[in-house]
This record gives C-alpha cells, sequence and structure tokens, in this order.
C-alpha cells in the first residue's frame, strides 16, 4: 500500500522564479493538504483540495496556488518565489466523510525548497 | 484564530523516565486536538487524538495524553520513554466546527533519549 508520495526531493529556485511540488495521496484518500515548514517551527497550513477544488486556505499570499486532479493528486504552485520561502513543504492525505477520519492525516516526505 | 505553544522546544531524558511534554492551545470555542510524532528519517505521524468523549486519550507505542478544558492544556505522557522514543513532537488544535477546519501546529518539541 503506497503512501503518500511527494517530488522532487529537493529544489533549489532563484528568486523571482516559480515552482511546481507535486503529491499523489495514499491509496484510497481523495483529500489532499498542503502545509509549509520552515526551520525550526511546525507545519503551517497552506490549503486543502477535495473533488478538485480548495476547500479551505491558510494565511498564504496568492503566490501560492494549487491544483487537484482527477485521479486526487495534487500540485503546489508558488510564483514569484522569495527567500522567506525556503521551507519543507508537506503533503498530507487524508478521507471524508466522519470527521475523526477526515483529520487523520497521512503525511509524505516532503519537498525541501530552497530560494537563493 | 486558533494558536498552540509547546512550551519545551528541547527535552533530554534517561531511559525509564517519565514523560511529560506540554502543550497550550488558544481558542474560545470546542476544540479537537492531536499529538504528531516525526521519528528521524521518517514522516510526520499521527500519535493520537482527541475528539470527545474520555479526556484521557491512550495512542500507539504507550503514550497518552489528557484534555485539561479549564487549563487549555493537552500534555502528553509516557510512564518510561525507549531510546527509540527519540523524536520531535507537534501539538496540533482544529475548532470542532461544522466544515473543515485548518489544522493549526505548534512549534514542536524535539526529545532526546539517553541509552
Amino acid at each position: 500500500d503506497a503512501g503518500v508520495t511527494q517530488s522532487p526531493t529537493h529544489l533549489i529556485k532563484t528568486r523571482g522564479q516559480q515552482v511546481t511540488l507535486r503529491c499523489s495521496p495514499k491509496s484510497g484518500h481523495d483529500t489532499v493538504s498542503w502545509y509549509q515548514q520552515a526551520l525550526g517551527q511546525g507545519p503551517q497550513f497552506i490549503f486543502q483540495y477535495y473533488e478538485e477544488e480548495e476547500r479551505q486556505r491558510g494565511n498564504f499570499p496568492d503566490r501560492f496556488s494549487g491544483h487537484q486532479f482527477p485521479n486526487y493528486s495534487s500540485e503546489l504552485n508558488v510564483n514569484a518565489l522569495l527567500l522567506g520561502d525556503s521551507a519543507l513543504y508537506l503533503c498530507a492525505s487524508s478521507t471524508p466523510g466522519k470527521r475523526e477520519r477526515l483529520y487523520e492525516q497521512y503525511f509524505g516526505p516532503g519537498t525541501r525548497l530552497t530560494v537563493t | 484564530a486558533q494558536s498552540v505553544s509547546q512550551h519545551n522546544h528541547h527535552v533530554i531524558l534517561s531511559e525509564a523516565a517519565s514523560l511529560e511534554l506540554g502543550c497550550n492551545y488558544s481558542y474560545g470555542g470546542t476544540v479537537n486536538l492531536f499529538w504528531y510524532v516525526q521519528y528521524p528519517g521518517q514522516h510526520l505521524q499521527l500519535l493520537l487524538k482527541y475528539f470527545s468523549g474520555d479526556p484521557l486519550v491512550k495512542g500507539i507505542k504507550g503514550f497518552e495524553a489528557e484534555f485539561i478544558k479549564s487549563k487549555f492544556s493537552f500534555n502528553l505522557r509516557k510512564p518510561s520513554v525507549q531510546w527509540s522514543d527519540t523524536a520531535e513532537y507537534f501539538c496540533a488544535v482544529t475548532p470542532n466546527s461544522g466544515g473543515y477546519q485548518k489544522v493549526t501546529f505548534g512549534t514542536g518539541t524535539k526529545l532526546q533519549v539517553i541509552p
């Protein structure tokens, strides 16, 4: 049973560039959430996708956008990269239904983004 | 908006010592609470969760947490730690209201268990 997978593992970009990160949810899951984890901090919620729509969004600027595909995989796009965007980006999947199952999130290994 | 405080950033214990990691949250309504753990080189994983009912919640690997509403706390405990418990532990909270609400994480506590 494949867990949550993310690609790439590491990425180095220059300020002003754009980046796309990818996530495949755990088998049987259809809800994907994205988090940003800066060094020494806990994960911060960026947004969540369900049924190919953004269902909830955290306090992140419009430079952060996403997409969910019919197979439930998801992309996180960040435009006009800033040095402060350097972080570990985590993807988590879950399945809707009872509230408890929705919040039983399975995390991927993350993508380490470095902006120079 | 909700927030979470984890006051212990780094804890060092000897094997067999008892563990208690503090977690306090700030939110005016009812909440759901979680503890996540990240072992070295592994993914973040759910350790235990509180939604309703018995405020003493038992999780995997002998961990438990107690929700004390009057103190806005959800401390994590384990009677006797092992070297394999070395990890980073995150407390998280979400409002218990209709629809999906974002999960807010604390800054984490690094636990180092010395053999």
